[in-house]
């Protein structure tokens, strides 16, 4: 089945650094690739949707400066949290849409825990 | 997209059927209903989805009424493996998922 891989799983990074996320589609092309957010004991919370080869479209509230969205091929987009501070630490979990595929879902990650110290 | 309603948390024994509820009273009649689960600090897993008719796959079955109102998840035999949080959401075909509570259902040996 379709497969998404997320990496890095976990990341420790100091405050007012970025960090680099990927998201990949291993066995399908994704034309359209979602990222989440995720605080403990929460849902996920929608934050941008991403289509290949075009800008990211970022949800209310979600700051396109702070939160970089790349989606330069059909099998890879990359989540950049530029700057970032403690009330970033957060999990961030992106998902993937098979083009190919008919409508029955979308293929999640496995998520990335994000520690901002 | 459709808003839902489902119990905050469940309990169900294990080997037992757990049976989910999910309130859509607002569905319109091309969004499908979709299931996922999340198990504690991993990405959602799709379970199943349907449309109108009745569903079934090798993890669970989907009920959904006449009236496409509410649906109901069934895990048939309920593990501890299954303990997770179980989201019901409503949606067109291609739009973005967004993410309600869900229910918190503990399967207890």
């Amino acid at each position: 089945g379709a497969v998404v891989s997320q990496h890095p799983s976990w990341v420790i990074c100091k405050s007012g650094t970025s960090v680099k996320i990927e998201c990949r589609s291993l066995d399908f092309q994704a034309t359209t690739m979602f990222w989440y957010r995720q605080f403990p004991k929460q849902s996920l919370m929608l934050m941008a949707t991403s289509n290949e080869g075009s800008k990211a479209t970022y949800e209310q509230g979600v700051e396109k400066d702070k939160f970089l969205i790349n989606h330069a091929s059909l099998t890879l987009s990359t989540l950049t949290v530029t700057s970032a501070h403690p009330e970033d630490s957060s999990f961030y979990i992106c998902s993937a849409r098979d083009g190919g595929k008919s409508n029955y879902g979308y293929t999640f990650g496995s998520g990335t825990r994000l520690t901002v110290v | 997209d459709a808003k839902t309603t489902q119990p905050t948390s469940m309990d169900c024994a294990e080997g037992r059927a757990a049976n989910l509820p999910c309130n859509h009273s607002t569905i319109s009649g091309n969004e499908y209903v979709y299931w996922y689960r999340q198990i504690h600090s991993q990405g959602p897993q799709y379970i199943i989805h349907g449309l109108k008719n009745n569903e079934t796959n090798e993890m669970a079955s989907l009920i959904i009424t006449e009236d496409r109102k509410s649906s109901t998840l069934i895990l048939p035999h309920a593990t501890l493996r299954d303990t997770a949080v179980y989201y019901c959401i409503v949606r067109v075909g291609y739009g973005d998922m967004r993410f309600g509570a869900g229910t918190r259902l503990t399967v207890k040996p």
